[in-house]
């Protein structure tokens, strides 16, 4: 069974910063992995999906690695500002034909202005 | 450019009684998902669906039941509401393959 942990579970951090925030999956045999923003009480934004043959994927200041080999996932998000201030999520596919989503408990950031 | 509709967005429900949250995808995508959320944790898969007629098990489908009769609609039914069923519900879809997914606004239930 796919298990998906993310470290840490809550960042605080000034505004312009640079930052990565981490997911690690136990079972590499994933097919692709997504990375999601929730704002709170909100629903989740797709932010971005990483293919399983590829290595990273960007997106304006977001850059999203994958490495099925080790099990991990970094998103580096560039010059932090306020409004990146959310719960991100990060979710591995498996399961060969439906592809279910197994989600990571999530980190929550803080962009202190 | 709807996405993906979850009604309603709240409700409260008394202990015993029943419910049918509705989600409704407009992109024709074959795949459709109902996750749960709870504080503190991540999304647990409920039911899924890869087609109008076909649905599953996920991770956590004890007190729900779901049906697919149409590619735009999955509703989720709650039979006998429980306070443990307090959570707030996502629906999603996708296309075929192993591609993005795309999430609802949420349903969020409160059983009293």
């Amino acid at each position: 069974k796919q298990e998906v942990t993310q470290i840490p579970a809550a960042l605080s951090v000034p505004e312009g910063e640079n930052l990565v925030l981490n997911c690690s999956f136990t079972d590499s045999a994933i097919y692709n992995l997504q990375w999601f923003r929730q704002d709170p009480g909100k629903g989740l934004t797709s932010l971005l999906l990483i293919q399983s043959s590829q290595r990273e994927q960007t997106s304006g200041r977001l850059n999203a690695s994958l490495d099925k080999s080790s099990g991990r996932s970094t998103l580096y998000i560039a010059a932090s500002q306020p409004g990146d201030s959310a719960t991100y999520l990060c979710a591995s596919y498996s399961g060969a034909g439906s592809y279910q989503l197994t989600f990571g408990k999530g980190t929550k950031l803080s962009v202190i202005p | 450019n709807a996405g993906v509709t979850q009604t309603p967005k709240f409700r409260i429900l008394k202990i015993g009684q029943s419910m049918t949250l509705q989600c409704t995808q407009d992109m024709n995508h074959n795949y459709m998902y109902w996750y749960r959320q709870d504080p503190g944790m991540g999304l647990k898969l409920i039911y899924y669906s890869v087609g109008a007629g076909i649905t599953d098990k996920g991770e956590v489908p004890n007190g729900y039941n779901v049906s697919r009769s149409t590619t735009e609609d999955f509703p989720l039914r709650l039979e006998l509401a429980a306070p443990s069923q307090t959570s707030v519900y996502f629906c999603a879809s996708r296309p075929s393959g192993a591609t993005e997914a795309f999430f609802g606004q949420g349903t969020r239930l409160t059983v009293v």
